[in-house]
C-alpha cells in the first residue's frame, strides 16, 4: 500500500517547454487535488477532482490543465513551462468530498524552470 | 474569498522553550485540521477539530478551536528538535471539497 505517489521526484525544465506531473493513489478515494507550495505563501490548490470524470479550477490554475485519467491517477500538465512556475508541487487525495476527511498528500516533485 | 490566516510565520526557540502558533478564519469552520511537514518532506495529518471550545492533546501537542469555530491555536510544550518543521492549519473552503491551507508556521528548535 504505497499511498500516494508522484512523478518525476525532481525536474528541470527550460522556459517554454512541457511536461507533465504525474500523481496516482492506491486507496480508492474519490477525490484528488493538485498544490503547488512557495515559500511564505502555505499550499495553493491548483486543480482538484472532487470525483473521476470532474475536475475543477482552485486557487491558482493558469498555466495548468489536469486529467483525471481514471480513479487511481491524476496528472497536472505545464503546457509551456515559466520561471513563475518554479515550485514544490504536491498531489493529495482523500476519500470523498466531504469536509470531514484528512488529505493525504504526495512526496512532491521539485520543480525549477530556468 | 475565503482566507485562512497563521501567524508567526517563523519561530525559533531554543530546545525546551514553548510554541505556539495561532490560526485565524475569515469565516466560521466546520472544523480545522492541522497538517505538519518536516523539512524536504510533505504534509502529513496531525488532528482535526470539530466542536466549538474543543481541546484535544497529542502528548506534549495541545491543539484548541475557538468558541466561536473561527480560531484554532496549537501549543507545544517544551519543544524538541523532532519539532521542527512547518506547521500547517486548514479548514474546509466554502466547497466542501477543497481545503482552505493557512501559509504555516515554520518552527525551528535549537539543541
Amino acid at each position: 500500500n504505497a499511498g500516494v505517489t508522484q512523478t518525476p521526484k525532481f525536474q528541470v525544465l527550460k522556459t517554454g517547454q512541457s511536461m507533465t506531473l504525474q500523481c496516482a493513489q492506491d486507496m480508492n478515494h474519490n477525490s484528488m487535488y493538485w498544490y503547488r507550495q512557495d515559500p511564505g505563501m502555505g499550499l495553493r490548490l491548483i486543480y482538484y477532482s472532487a470525483s473521476e470524470g470532474t475536475t475543477d479550477k482552485g486557487e491558482v490554475p493558469n498555466g495548468y490543465n489536469v486529467s483525471r485519467l481514471n480513479k487511481r491517477e491524476f496528472s497536472l500538465r505545464l503546457e509551456s513551462a515559466a520561471p513563475s512556475q518554479t515550485s514544490v508541487y504536491f498531489c493529495a487525495s482523500k476519500s470523498s468530498g466531504g469536509a470531514w476527511e484528512t488529505q493525504y498528500f504526495g512526496p512532491g516533485t521539485r520543480l525549477l524552470v530556468l | 474569498g475565503q482566507q485562512v490566516m497563521q501567524i508567526p510565520q517563523y519561530q525559533h526557540v531554543q530546545e525546551g522553550e514553548d510554541f505556539t502558533t495561532y490560526c485565524n478564519s475569515s469565516t466560521t469552520l466546520s472544523n480545522i485540521q492541522w497538517y505538519k511537514q518536516r523539512p524536504g518532506g510533505h504534509p502529513v495529518f496531525l488532528i482535526q477539530l470539530v466542536k466549538s471550545g474543543e481541546v484535544k492533546k497529542q502528548k506534549r501537542l495541545t491543539f484548541q478551536f475557538g468558541e466561536a469555530k473561527k480560531n484554532s491555536s496549537l501549543h507545544i510544550t517544551a519543544t524538541q528538535t523532532t519539532d521542527v518543521g512547518t506547521y500547517f492549519c486548514a479548514g474546509p473552503g466554502s466547497n466542501t471539497g477543497k481545503l482552505i491551507f493557512g501559509q504555516g508556521t515554520t518552527l525551528q528548535v535549537k539543541p
